[in-house]
């Protein structure tokens, strides 16, 4: 079965501490593997995409395809991070969505 | 470039009524495809389709309806409305040639209340 899993709903802590997101998913075949983001109530941006292995806004993921996973890091979290985040895989034809996590930063 | 545009951006609707959710892109992207947004379940995919003329089911099909006449447009139709369809729903599209997620470009989403 494709599926994508982040297994908390919300995510909550303080200015400059880490931040891990977590995602896991399963799929048969090679993954590619996305992480969105939407800021309150507005269109859902790319945010990382694994194939890039690039960082932005200082938020990186690797993918561990044995533990099938693709976590979203930031050594500092900022409050503008504060949003949702979906982790996505991208199979033919469709873009399947976990089903997200809220990050609250608080000052 | 307006990118994807949808319409209406609120909608209220009594139980039974039908409506259409329009989506436009002008960035002439071949793959087009409907979400809903719920608290706790994502994004599922409704319908998509890769091209005029072509469209497939998604996770969540039931109680809507699309069609794809041009490139431009994928209109999403809601064929007699319920409560549970009480949502967001964002429309996507992206070129062709590319992979799954690369190049996804979102609207800025309809909110859709069914009383």
């Amino acid at each position: 079965a494709q599926r994508v899993t982040q297994p908390e709903k919300l995510l909550s802590v303080f200015k400059g501490a880490p931040v891990e997101l977590k995602c896991n998913y399963s799929y048969s075949g090679s993954p590619e593997l996305f992480w969105y983001v939407q800021y309150s109530r507005q269109r859902l941006q790319l945010l990382l995409r694994h194939i890039s292995r690039e960082s932005i806004k200082g938020f990186t993921a690797d993918l561990n395809k044995g533990e099938t996973s693709f976590h979203l890091k930031k050594p500092f979290a900022q409050e503008e991070d504060s949003a949702m985040y979906y982790c996505a895989l991208g199979t033919r034809r469709k873009l399947i969505f976990g089903q997200g996590t809220e990050l609250s930063v608080k000052p | 470039n307006a990118g994807v545009t949808q319409t209406p951006k609120f909608q209220v609707l009594k139980t039974g009524q039908s409506m259409t959710l329009q989506c436009a892109q002008d960035m002439n992207h071949e793959y087009m495809s409907w979400y809903r947004q719920d608290p706790g379940m994502g994004l599922r995919l409704i319908h998509y389709s890769v091209g005029a003329g072509i469209t497939d089911q998604g996770e969540v099909p039931n109680g809507y309806n699309v069609s794809r006449s041009t490139t431009e447009d994928f209109p999403l139709r809601l064929l007699s409305a319920a409560p549970s369809q009480t949502s967001v729903y964002f429309c996507a599209s992206r070129p062709t040639g590319q992979g799954e997620g690369y190049g996804y470009t979102f609207g800025s989403g309809t909110r859709l209340t069914v009383v």
